[in-house]
């Protein structure tokens, strides 16, 4: 299957920061990419769908003033955490597919905000 | 209520047992059916897909759909230690919405050797 890699892995980050997550579609161009949050025991929530070049649609209930999309290329969005606080320590994954096709997820990252 | 109700496990199977594992949603619209496999800090990786009712088979794996009463099912034949993950299963209205998915809360599964 495409490879999709998610950067970092694990973060660690004080409380007031931002933290920046990338997702890179390493063989194939990502027409759309999909940025999910996971807390423990919970299922995999969407947050943002976001396609190369406009804006990114978020889910009800995220707020998109503090998750920053950016999808600049055809091979690469990243979320940023703004502000980060101890609520927002999760795990975050991005998938990305072409034309309808599977989603591929990335590996993940983990967020923990101290 | 969730969308999406899997019960989260854990199951614990020996090795060589048929893994039983199921869903069940609310929303009628869902087309498409999805299990991912999901290992310990990992991305899901995704296992097999379903449209609308029906039966699939692909190797050890089996998955069903029964739309008349919300439901899906993955079964695991002669299940390995490798088996050992969770489980989720997930679902789209759309064909174009591959990543627009809901998903269960997954089913943590370990097969003992």
């Amino acid at each position: 299957g495409a490879v999709v890699s998610q950067h970092p892995s694990r973060v660690i980050c004080k409380s007031g920061t931002s933290v920046k997550i990338e997702c890179r579609s390493l063989d194939f161009q990502a027409t759309t990419m999909f940025w999910y949050r996971q807390f423990p025991k919970q299922s995999l929530m969407l947050m943002a769908t976001s396609n190369e070049g406009s804006k990114a649609t978020y889910e009800q209930g995220v707020e998109k003033d503090k998750f920053l999309i950016n999808h600049a290329s055809l091979t690469l969005s990243t979320l940023t955490v703004t502000s980060a606080h101890p609520e927002d320590s999760s795990f975050y994954i991005c998938s990305a597919t072409w034309g309808g096709t599977e989603a591929f997820f990335g590996q993940g990252t983990r967020l923990t905000v101290v | 209520q969730k969308e999406v109700e899997q019960d989260p496990g854990p199951l614990s199977v020996p090795e060589g047992a048929i893994v039983s594992l199921n869903c069940t949603y609310s929303n009628s619209a869902f087309q498409y059916f999805m299990w991912y496999r999901q290992y310990s800090r990992k991305g899901p990786e995704l296992l097999m897909y379903t449209y609308s009712s029906g039966n699939k088979e692909d190797g050890r794996f089996t998955a069903q759909v029964d739309k008349s009463s919300k439901y899906i099912s993955l079964f695991i034949r002669d299940s390995q230690p490798s088996d050992s993950a969770t489980y989720l299963c997930a679902m789209s209205e759309e064909t174009d919405s591959w990543g627009k998915l809901q998903f269960g809360a997954g089913t943590q599964v370990v097969v003992t050797p």
